[in-house]
């Protein structure tokens, strides 16, 4: 069935660091991925998403591209801020969107 | 403003209770969810509604009982508490053609 991986944290960066957050995904047919970021005591916001092959998802610095040939979609940031201290969730919207799939999250750290 | 509105946001209870949480959104979406984030941050689907009637039930125990009064509202009402209850519940809708879930801010339940 469909699923996405993504790299266990905690991850702890330094400030103006470079992040990446791994997450690969299975699925059949053409799912769109996306980037969900949950602040501490908050709900989930959508981060980024991107809806076929090559597409590359940006914001707030943020980016991730959407690699159908490594099954991949990986959050990068050049230079990471205290305040992107969060709980960040990769997943995938399957065909019909009634199910969602989501990773089992990656908190970062940044220190100042 | 346009959101999706979960109360109460914070529920503490003992075990053996019943409880209900809500769930409204004014987003105009068809279909609306329940999801349970356990400790370590995972999220699992529990319920999807799409215009009020129930698509998706997954492996939940039959204390947990959704109801939807309509396609802006979807509240989740538990018997009999039980300490394993105890995580964050979202809300989350999502308009038919998908791409995307908007959250709610979470419902912390603590079972004592």
């Amino acid at each position: 069935g469909d699923s996405v991986t993504q790299m266990e944290g905690p991850v702890t960066l330094s400030e103006e660091a470079f992040l990446t957050i791994n997450c690969t995904y299975t699925a059949t047919g053409y799912p769109s991925l996306f980037w969900y970021v949950q602040y501490p005591g908050e709900g989930l916001q959508l981060l980024l998403k991107a809806t076929k092959a090559d597409d590359k998802g940006s914001n707030k610095g943020f980016e991730a591209t959407y690699r159908k040939e490594t099954t991949s979609f990986h959050l990068e940031k050049g230079s990471v801020q205290v305040s992107d201290s969060a709980v960040y969730f990769c997943a995938l919207g399957a065909y019909n969107f009634n199910k969602f799939y989501f990773g089992s999250g990656t908190k970062l750290n940044v220190k100042p | 403003d346009t959101a999706v509105s979960q109360t109460p946001k914070y529920l503490v209870t003992q075990m053996g209770n019943d409880k209900s949480i809500k769930c409204e959104q004014n987003l105009g979406h068809d279909t609306m969810y329940w999801y349970k984030q356990d400790s370590k941050k995972f999220l699992k689907i529990m319920f999807s509604y799409n215009n009020k009637e129930l698509i998706i039930n997954e492996t939940v125990p039959n204390r947990f009982s959704p109801k939807s009064p309509d396609k802006a509202h979807l509240n989740l009402h538990i018997n009999s508490l039980e300490l394993g209850d105890s995580a964050v519940y979202f809300c989350a809708s999502t308009p038919l053609e998908g791409y995307g879930y908007t959250f709610g801010s979470g419902t912390r339940l603590t079972v004592v």
